[in-house]
């Protein structure tokens, strides 16, 4: 149980392109899901908390018209890079829970790379 | 001073060899403890989770929480080649309305040898 499945696996693109990357929990709902970055040899950074129905909320730091956040139902959260740059490049990781106190599962990332 | 502090190794070990994985905190608002594995370029997968004092025991795993000293393990034995990887401390606090924030350590990078 509480698989968190995640796509795409890896996107490569030009600056200046959007990217969608999508997040869903297969086997249980979600009212709150987790935005994490994570570079090379260093540990998961939360960007953002996205909740059903409601705004994101942003950690500081984090652009939240850079990292859009939709989380419109109870199984499904996107995060939409704009106008993406070289310096977006990175490893995206979602994570989601069946409960609020209850352990996060993860999916298994979406490595981004801008050209 | 980090609120998680976790040795980054990396730490190789020969096969069947106990393992033992350490972090500290320092934020005494963290009330539930885990140990994630993560293969590389994979997602973090989750190990053990407890929320107590103690320890707590999953076949070869065996996670102990000491909270007045602030200090968790991960004890591996018998350690398997399968177990090499990054293994991730994570406490969670309570950070507004329903949610649990996550906070990791660092990291440790095992590899166990054949």
């Amino acid at each position: 149980g509480a698989v968190v499945s995640q796509h795409p696996s890896r996107v490569i693109c030009k600056s200046g392109t959007s990217v969608k990357i999508e997040c869903r929990s297969l086997d249980f709902q979600a009212t709150t899901m987790f935005w994490y970055r994570q570079f090379p040899k260093q540990s998961l950074m939360l960007m953002a908390t996205s909740n059903e129905g409601s705004k994101a909320t942003y950690e500081q730091g984090v652009e939240k018209d850079k990292f859009l956040i939709n989380h419109a139902s109870l199984t499904l959260s996107t995060l939409t890079v704009t106008s993406a740059h070289p310096e977006d490049s990175s490893f995206y990781i979602c994570s989601a829970g069946q409960y609020s106190n209850q352990p996060q599962h993860f999916g298994d990332g979406t490595r981004l790379s801008i050209l | 001073q980090k609120e998680v502090e976790q040795d980054p190794g990396p730490l190789s070990v020969p096969e069947g060899a106990i393992v033992s994985l350490n972090c500290t905190y320092s934020n005494s608002a963290f009330q539930y403890f885990m140990w994630y594995r993560q293969y590389s370029r994979k997602g973090p997968e989750l190990l053990m989770y407890t929320y107590s004092s103690g320890n707590k025991e999953d076949g070869r795993f065996t996670a102990q929480v000491d909270k007045s000293s602030k200090y968790i393990s991960l004890f591996i034995r018998d350690s398997q080649p399968s177990d090499s990887a990054t293994y991730l401390c994570a406490m969670s606090a309570y950070g507004g309305g329903s949610n649990y924030k996550l906070t990791f350590g660092k990291g440790t990078l095992l590899t166990v040898n054949p």
